[in-house]
């Protein structure tokens, strides 16, 4: 059974740091991997997403890399900001006889105070 | 606005009563999901169709129900609600070839009383 974990599970850092959200997946036969941002009471957005034949994906501020082999992905986000203040959620998709199915970590709360 | 609708956005229901959860996704993908998020537990697969006319169990399935009506619409249904299934609902969506990601409705909180 495919188990996603990510480290840490709570930042608080100063407005204009680099940070590093960390997820790991203990089956290394994904499809995909994609990357979400939460709000309080909000619906999940999507970030950035990598496939598995990828080593990483960047939109603006952010860069996502893919390790399969190690069962790792890292979600950079650079020039931190308070309106980046959210949860962030990693999942892996599955593939073969899975069929697209999704499976989440707990995710990491982040906090970007000015 | 293309995407997943969901509704109803808020939900409260009394022990024993049945509800339909609607999800509609305009954007002709072949897949759609509902999935539970409960806090400490993370996001959890409740059922999936994997194509119209195709349904299969998630992690959760137990005391729900769900029709793939179309391809862009699957609902989800509690028979007899219990408080066990007080939860934040979402449904969403994902184009067969996998290569845009999955796309998430806005969510239904649901509150069984």
């Amino acid at each position: 059974k495919q188990e996603v974990t990510q480290i840490p599970a709570a930042l608080s850092v100063p407005e204009g740091e680099n940070l590093v959200l960390n997820c790991s997946f203990t089956d290394s036969a994904i499809y995909n991997l994609q990357w979400f941002r939460q709000d309080p009471g909000k619906g999940l957005t999507s970030l950035l997403l990598i496939q598995s034949s990828q080593r990483e994906q960047t939109s603006g501020r952010l860069n996502a890399s893919l390790d399969k082999s190690s069962g790792r992905s890292t979600l950079y986000i650079a020039a931190s900001q308070p309106g980046d203040s959210a949860t962030y959620l990693c999942a892996v998709i599955a593939g073969g006889t899975s069929y697209g199915k999704l499976t989440f970590g707990q995710g990491t709360i982040l906090t970007v105070h000015p | 606005n293309a995407g997943v609708t969901q509704t109803p956005k808020f939900q409260v229901l009394k022990t024993g009563q049945s509800m339909t959860l609607q999800c509609a996704q305009d954007m002709n993908h072949n897949s759609m999901y509902w999935y539970r998020q409960d806090p400490g537990m993370g996001l959890r697969l409740i059922y999936y169709s994997a194509s119209e006319g195709t349904t299969d169990k998630g992690e959760v399935p137990n005391g729900y129900n769900v029709s793939r009506l179309n391809k862009r619409e699957f609902s989800l249904r509690l028979e007899s609600a219990a408080p066990s299934q007080t939860s934040v609902y979402f449904c969403a969506s994902l184009l067969q070839g996998w290569n845009y990601g999955y796309t998430f409705g806005s969510g239904t909180r649901l509150t069984v009383v």
